[in-house]
């Protein structure tokens, strides 16, 4: 059973740009989490997306980041016109409803 | 508001002496607690769980935790510490089993 994948694990993008950062649940999970980690910081909570819904989105910044868990496919963290502050280490997790979360070995975001 | 304290940035520890990574929080209402460990460049890994019953929980690898309420604390503990312990830990909370608020993180290494 494989656990979350994430795709790209790492990613370079010049200021302006627009990153997108994918998650696999694992097989039979319906419940994703994404999570940022700044450099020298703990992770903080960005959002709780069930499959076509958006559960929580309390921790996301108002502008530029959005987040979507499609009927098919991967979930996906979308950040327009990044900015330098927006390097940091990206992690989606997945859990069955109301269980542990496993987390993706994340997305190592970079702007040059 | 939940929040989640880990007291020491750093610790270190004699191969095959016992270990204690320190942790307490604070949440209104029942809490769940967890504890994960971070290698270098990769992703969390869970360890171990309390949501309810038994103070003392037992989890991966020979680590356990003890939940006291009264102090508010779930100190991570494990009898005989090895170097491949070494690594980062985080302690987190959650009040339904949803968003996780994690603490800043403790680095445990242990000395050969």
């Amino acid at each position: 059973n494989a656990g979350v994948m994430q795709n790209p694990r790492h990613l370079v993008r010049r200021r302006g740009q627009e990153a997108r950062l994918r998650c696999s649940p694992m097989k039979g999970h319906s419940h994703v989490y994404w999570y940022r980690q700044l450099p020298e910081e703990g992770l903080k909570f960005m959002v709780y997306l069930q499959k076509e819904n958006i559960i929580d989105e309390s921790g996301m910044p108002k502008e530029r980041f959005s987040a979507e868990f499609p009927k098919e496919g991967p979930s996906i963290l979308r950040i327009q016109q990044v900015v330098r502050g927006d390097s940091a280490a990206y992690f989606c997790a997945s859990s069955l409803p109301a269980d542990t979360q496993y987390f993706g070995p994340g997305t190592r975001l970079t702007v040059l | 508001a939940q929040s989640v304290a880990q007291p020491e940035d750093q610790v270190n520890v004699a191969e095959g002496n016992p270990l204690t990574v320190k942790c307490t929080y604070s949440v209104s209402g029942n809490p769940y607690l967890f504890w994960y460990v971070q290698y270098p460049n990769r992703g969390l890994q869970f360890l171990l769980k309390y949501i309810t019953g038994d103070n003392l929980v037992k989890g991966s690898y020979g680590f356990e935790a003890e939940f006291n309420k009264s102090q508010t604390s779930f100190h991570l503990k494990k009898p005989s510490a090895l170097v491949s312990d070494s690594a980062l830990y985080f302690c987190a909370s959650s009040t339904s089993a949803r968003q996780l608020t994690f603490g800043s993180g403790t680095q445990l290494t242990v000395l050969p």
